[in-house]
């Protein structure tokens, strides 16, 4: 079964800054998704950016980006430019694109902001 | 934004009741899930649809029940609540062909 990691439970940055959360999965599949959805303290889960496996390509979603690293089965996000409305849960996320329908999410990461 | 809505919002019940959470959407999107979203586990899945009559379960699905007899609706029953059950609970959907899952708000759900 695949799993997902999130090894940072909370982290802080100050406004304006730049902040990197990191994720790592496990998986033997070659073809798959990854996500990061965050969610505000009004519990709603939102997308902020997508990668899809077989894209060499990190995603990049305005002040959002990710490093894909395949082979270290590592998907770490990147916030530039910190906002106080960045702060939130960050969950990373799993899809097989193959077997089963399922997301597979991390434990997740606490995000402050600093002013 | 994905049309998904679930209800009740916020719920207490008593321990040994059933209760019964509702998901339904308008987008006639082929998938839907239940997860249940505690402390230091992230989101879970309980149980999950690809299509009307067809669900399976998922890793935590002890305790809990599900029914799609509509594309729309999907129901999450929790047979006979228990304390352990005491959770915030979110359904999600995703269109045939999506990459992405969309959420509802979520329901707070508290067994007392």
């Amino acid at each position: 079964a695949q799993t997902v990691t999130q090894s940072q439970p909370e982290m802080s940055v100050q406004e304006a800054e730049t902040v990197t959360l990191s994720c790592t999965y496990d998986t033997s599949e070659s073809d798959y998704y990854l996500f990061w959805y965050k969610q505000p303290p009004s519990r709603q889960m939102i997308l902020v950016i997508r990668q899809e496996a077989y894209k060499q390509q990190n995603a990049t979603e305005n002040r959002f980006s990710v490093n894909f690293q395949k082979a270290a089965k590592s998907f770490s996000l990147k916030i530039s430019d910190s906002q106080l409305g960045d702060a939130a849960m960050y969950f990373c996320a799993y899809r097989s694109a193959f077997h089963g329908q399922n997301f597979v999410f991390g434990p997740g990461t606490r995000l402050s902001v600093l002013p | 934004d994905a049309g998904i809505t679930q209800s009740p919002r916020h719920k207490v019940t008593e321990t040994g009741t059933p209760v019964t959470l509702r998901c339904h959407q308008t987008e006639n999107h082929r998938y839907m899930y239940w997860y249940r979203q505690d402390p230091g586990h992230g989101l879970r899945l309980i149980h999950y649809s690809y299509g009307v009559k067809d669900t399976d379960k998922g890793e935590v699905s002890d305790g809990y029940s599900v029914s799609r007899s509509k594309t729309e609706d999907f129901l999450l029953t929790l047979e006979s609540a228990t304390s352990s059950q005491t959770s915030v609970y979110f359904c999600a959907i995703r269109g045939r062909g999506r990459t992405e899952a969309f959420f509802g708000q979520g329901t707070r759900l508290t067994v007392v």
